[in-house]
């Protein structure tokens, strides 16, 4: 168990529609990650926050948007979803940012668009 | 911007034997850190290994160890004793050693265990 939790661990919904995706990062971690994995693909950055702020961006579609709250959980918001949008959604987190710190996985969570 | 490079999207091995991954970098920083990560059917992502670059010495967990060549930008993860549980994905990654900079994963290579 690495200590981050993600949910829901599945998600089914329609095209056009939007969906929230939540993450509690280990305790003590103050950054949080979030990486899509596609089918059969390696791991995708989307973006980082640490300790509430943003911190670097990946290559994040602009229907989607993330934030770290004050309890440094984050959630991830995906709208306007379309077929190419199903994927597995890592949420990672570590003690600090970057300085070699390992990332800790949740289990995912399998969006899939229909 | 850092670029991970697994050259062997499959590979197998049997069943205790011995199998290494390959993994390329480009970096032009002097300091960073490189991992392996694991990711079996259940799809949790697993940190098999670490490697400091500023660390001469390879990195050994148990049966995993690594062949890291600075100069050759060259990281290699070698499993002895194979087990029919390290059937996985193995992701190779490689982070700054300091700056707003994610983790940067390879594709991974798919490695099968047989019996």
């Amino acid at each position: 168990d690495s200590g981050v939790t993600q949910t829901p661990k599945h998600l089914i919904t329609a095209t056009g529609q939007r969906v929230t995706l939540r993450c509690s990062p280990r305790s003590g971690d103050l950054s949080v990650y979030w990486y899509q994995q596609s089918l059969d693909q390696g791991l995708q950055f989307l973006i980082q926050y640490y300790n509430g702020e943003e911190r670097a961006k990946g290559n994040i579609l602009e229907r989607f948007s993330a934030q770290q709250f004050p309890d440094l959980h984050s959630e991830l918001n995906l709208s306007s979803l379309e077929l190419g949008d199903s994927a597995l959604y890592f949420c990672a987190s570590s003690a600090t940012t970057g300085s070699g710190s390992p990332l800790h996985f949740g289990n995912g969570t399998r969006l899939t668009v229909t | 911007a850092q670029t991970v490079t697994q050259s062997q999207p499959e590979m197998s091995v049997q069943e205790a034997e011995t199998v290494t991954l390959s993994c390329t970098y480009d970096t032009s920083e002097n300091n960073y850190y490189l991992f392996w990560y694991k990711q079996p059917p259940s799809r949790q992502m697993i940190l098999v290994i670490r490697q400091e670059a500023y660390k001469q010495q390879n990195a050994t967990e148990n049966r995993f160890s690594v062949n890291f060549q600075k100069a050759a930008k060259s990281f290699s993860l070698k499993i002895s004793d194979s087990q029919l549980g390290d059937t996985a994905m193995y992701f190779c990654a490689f982070i700054r050693y300091s700056g707003n900079t994610p983790l940067v994963f390879g594709k991974g290579t798919r490695l099968s265990v047989i019996a």
